[in-house]
C-alpha cells in the first residue's frame, strides 16, 4: 500500500519549453502532496506544497509563476516548469501523505523525474 | 520548523549492525519522527516511524527516549545493498517539511 507514482521518469527538452510532471497515489487518497527538487549529491528541497481543490504554498525562493503545480484530485497532482533553462535541470520528486494506516501525516514518495533542460 | 541533525557519513561492514542517531531538538508534541532511505536516482522509501520508544519492523528498529529530541535508526546486519542516504524526519500538521543532508551509510564487503 501507499504507492506513488510519476510520469515521466526522465525527460530531455529545449531551452524555452515548458515540462510537465504527473504525480499519481495509486492506492489512496492523498490529501497533500509535495513537490520537491534535489541537485546531485544534495538534500531534498521542497519547493511547495498542495492540496487537493487549492492553490499550493510555495516555499521561499521557489518561483510558483515558473513552476505550476494543480492539485485537481485526491490522486493527481501535476508540476509544470515553464519555459525550462538549463539551470533547471534537476531531479524532481512528488511525495503525498493521506489516510494511511490511520495517520495522514507521513510522506510516501514517487521514484522522481529527472530533467534535463539543453 | 523541525530541523534535525544527523553525521554527514558513516562506514560499516557487511554483517555488521548500524546504528545511526538524529538530533530534533524541537520535535512537537504531535509530530513523529520518520527514517526513509535514498538510492541515488530514486526517491526516498519509507523504512519506519515511531513516536516514542521502540518501533520494529523486518528492516529496522527505531529507538526514541523519553524526551523524544533525538532518535536512533538501527540497521541489523547491514548489506552491500543496504549503502544509501538515510533521512530522518519530523514530521506533523503544520510543519515546514526540511530534510537535512541525511546520512551517506557505505557497506564494505
Amino acid at each position: 500500500g501507499a504507492v506513488v507514482s510519476q510520469h515521466p521518469s526522465w525527460v530531455i527538452c529545449k531551452s524555452g519549453t515548458s515540462v510537465k510532471i504527473e504525480c499519481r497515489s495509486l492506492d489512496f487518497q492523498a490529501t497533500t502532496m509535495f513537490w520537491y527538487r534535489q541537485f546531485p549529491k544534495q538534500s531534498l528541497m521542497l519547493m511547495a506544497t498542495s492540496n487537493e481543490g487549492s492553490k499550493a504554498t510555495y516555499e521561499q525562493g521557489v518561483e510558483k509563476d515558473k513552476f505550476l503545480i494543480n492539485h485537481a484530485s485526491l490522486t493527481l497532482s501535476t508540476l509544470t516548469v515553464t519555459s525550462a533553462h538549463p539551470e533547471d535541470s534537476s531531479f524532481y520528486i512528488c511525495s503525498a501523505s493521506g489516510l494511511v494506516s490511520g495517520r495522514e501525516e507521513t510522506q510516501y514518495f514517487g521514484p522522481g523525474t529527472r530533467l534535463l533542460v539543453l | 520548523l523541525a530541523k534535525t541533525t544527523q553525521p554527514i557519513s558513516m562506514d560499516s561492514y557487511e554483517g555488521q549492525e548500524v546504528n545511526i542517531t538524529c538530533s530534533h531538538n524541537n520535535i512537537a508534541t504531535n509530530d513523529y519522527i520518520t527514517w526513509y532511505q535514498q538510492f541515488p536516482s530514486q526517491g526516498p522509501r519509507f523504512i519506519i516511524q515511531g513516536y516514542k520508544t521502540k518501533v520494529t519492523n523486518e528492516v529496522a528498529s527505531l529507538f526514541i527516549p523519553a524526551d523524544r529530541k533525538s532518535s536512533t535508526l538501527s540497521l541489523p546486519r547491514v548489506s552491500l545493498s543496504d549503502t544509501a542516504v538515510y533521512y530522518c524526519l519530523v514530521e506533523g500538521w503544520g510543519q515546514n517539511f526540511v530534510f537535512g543532508p541525511g546520512t551517506r551509510l557505505s557497506v564494505l564487503p
